[in-house]
């Protein structure tokens, strides 16, 4: 979608090394989704801001919202290969709204 | 979490024949069900808002007609491709939306590809 931009479009790391993934809104979000999909399966949820500011952490994967909820970035420490795949942005521009995603980031990580 | 399954994970069809895909959500009830569409190496574009007991809500491009969907219970709703083509081999990917959730928490079902010969 246009109005959601992710970046990289793919990414490949060595293990062991720290990996980050925008996403960026041209609107402002009521929420903002992560989620994680390996190649033909289905998506996983990983995790999901709604305040400006907002930072969540899971085991070793942090995600941010601005202030302005407008831009998202994921984190990922320390990287593994079982990190790899495809990592999908998710926005929600209203309460109950469907949701939009972005293009995707594939993540490859090398042992 | 809450689970959704689809069935079939995998069908082959050949061209003018109709293809119905099920999505269920095994354990919790869902007004809300959504399907979406994800080409090679794509990201996922929704088809169409799928509501029980009402007519579905398709997005802008996408022909009813083509992708009838049926939405009988809380638990079931049924995508049908009628007199497929080629270019509509895809994957195709359902969520639900859970009943009283604050959020739009969307459990995603594992995907059917389709392959149109």
């Amino acid at each position: 979608s246009q109005e959601l931009e992710q970046s990289p479009q793919s990414l490949i790391v060595q293990e062991g090394k720290n990996l980050t993934i925008n996403c960026t809104s041209s609107k402002t979000l009521y929420g903002l989704y992560w989620y994680k999909q390996k190649y033909g399966e289905g998506l996983i949820f990983l995790m999901m801001l709604q305040k400006g500011g907002e930072e969540k952490s899971h085991e070793k994967i942090t995600a941010k919202l601005d202030e302005k909820k407008q831009q998202s970035s994921l984190h990922i420490t320390a990287s593994q290969p079982s990190h790899a795949g495809i990592y999908l942005c998710g926005a929600e521009r209203a309460a109950g709204n469907k949701l939009t995603f972005g293009g995707g980031t594939r993540v490859l990580v090398k042992p | 979490g809450a689970v959704v399954s689809q069935h079939p994970s995998r069908v082959i069809c050949k061209s003018g024949t109709s293809v119905k895909i099920e999505c269920r959500s095994l354990d919790f009830q869902a007004t809300t069900m959504f399907w979406y569409r994800q080409f090679p190496k794509k990201s996922l574009m929704l088809m169409a808002t799928s509501n029980e007991g009402s007519k579905a809500t398709y997005e802008q491009g996408v022909e009813k007609d083509k992708f009838l969907i049926n939405h009988a219970s809380l638990t079931l709703s049924t995508l049908t491709v009628t007199s497929a083509h080629p270019e509509d081999s895809s994957f195709y990917i359902c969520s639900a939306r859970v009943v009283g959730r604050l959020y739009n928490e969307q459990f995603f079902g594992p995907g059917t590809r389709l392959t149109v010969l």
